[in-house]
């Protein structure tokens, strides 16, 4: 069956670094991949997505590439902010394959210190 | 607009009861999809409905579990003879999705937190 795999959390980064949260998948199709964010008290939202293979998905100053390659989709952002704090979902929907749900990783808590 | 609404927000029961949650799509959207995400777990797909059907059923875990959405807008989902496993959050989401393979972004609502004791 599909799957999604993503790094444990939690992780602790200061203002204004480097984020990097790695996530990788194995799907039965031709998945679209996505990441949701959860901020302290809220719903799931969507966060950005990439439909097919070497696409770029984009918002808020994160970026994901979806490598097909090496089955990947990790979440970048250059400049962290402490706004940014909240739990990350890599997720796939393999609707090719037969899934009509997502499949959601663990979620990968992030929390940024001032 | 208004958004996916779930209720209740909290509900608390005893082992062995019966509950239902309940679930408002975003008006006009035909999918609707029910969630649960155990504690330090990402959500577990559980049940999809088209309309007012149930199109996909098979992450429901057992039959305790059931869902029902007769006219195509409001879901409810029903656990019977509830036990401490069952604790969780139960989220839904709604789309457009019209079928076929193209992917329709699930808004999710904010989940009903159900505590077995």
């Amino acid at each position: 069956g599909d799957s999604v795999t993503q790094m444990e959390g939690p992780v602790t980064l200061s203002e204004e670094a480097f984020l990097t949260i790695n996530c990788t998948y194995t799907a039965t199709g031709y998945p679209s991949l996505f990441w949701y964010v959860q901020y302290p008290g809220e719903g799931l939202q969507l966060l950005l997505k990439a439909t097919k293979a070497d696409d770029k998905g984009s918002n808020k100053g994160f970026e994901a590439t979806y490598r097909k390659e090496t089955t990947s989709f990790h979440l970048e952002k250059g400049s962290v902010q402490v706004s940014d704090s909240a739990v990350y979902f890599c997720a796939l929907s393999d609707q090719g394959g037969g899934a009509d749900g997502l499949t959601f990783g663990k979620g990968t808590h992030l929390i940024i210190q001032p | 607009g208004a958004g996916v609404s779930q209720t209740p927000s909290n509900k608390v029961t005893e082992k062995g009861k019966y509950v239902e949650l309940r679930c408002d799509p975003i008006s006009g959207h035909t999918a609707l999809y029910w969630y649960r995400q155990s504690l330090g777990q990402g959500p577990e797909f559980l049940i999809y409905f088209q309309g007012t059907g149930a199109a996909d059923d098979s992450g429901l875990p057992n039959d305790r579990f059931f869902a029902v959405r007769p006219e195509g807008s409001v879901s409810t989902l029903k656990i019977q003879r509830t036990e401490r496993g069952d604790s969780a959050v139960y989220l839904c989401a709604s789309s457009h999705r019209t079928g076929g393979n193209s992917y329709n972004e699930q808004f999710f609502g904010p989940g009903t937190r159900l505590t077995v004791l």
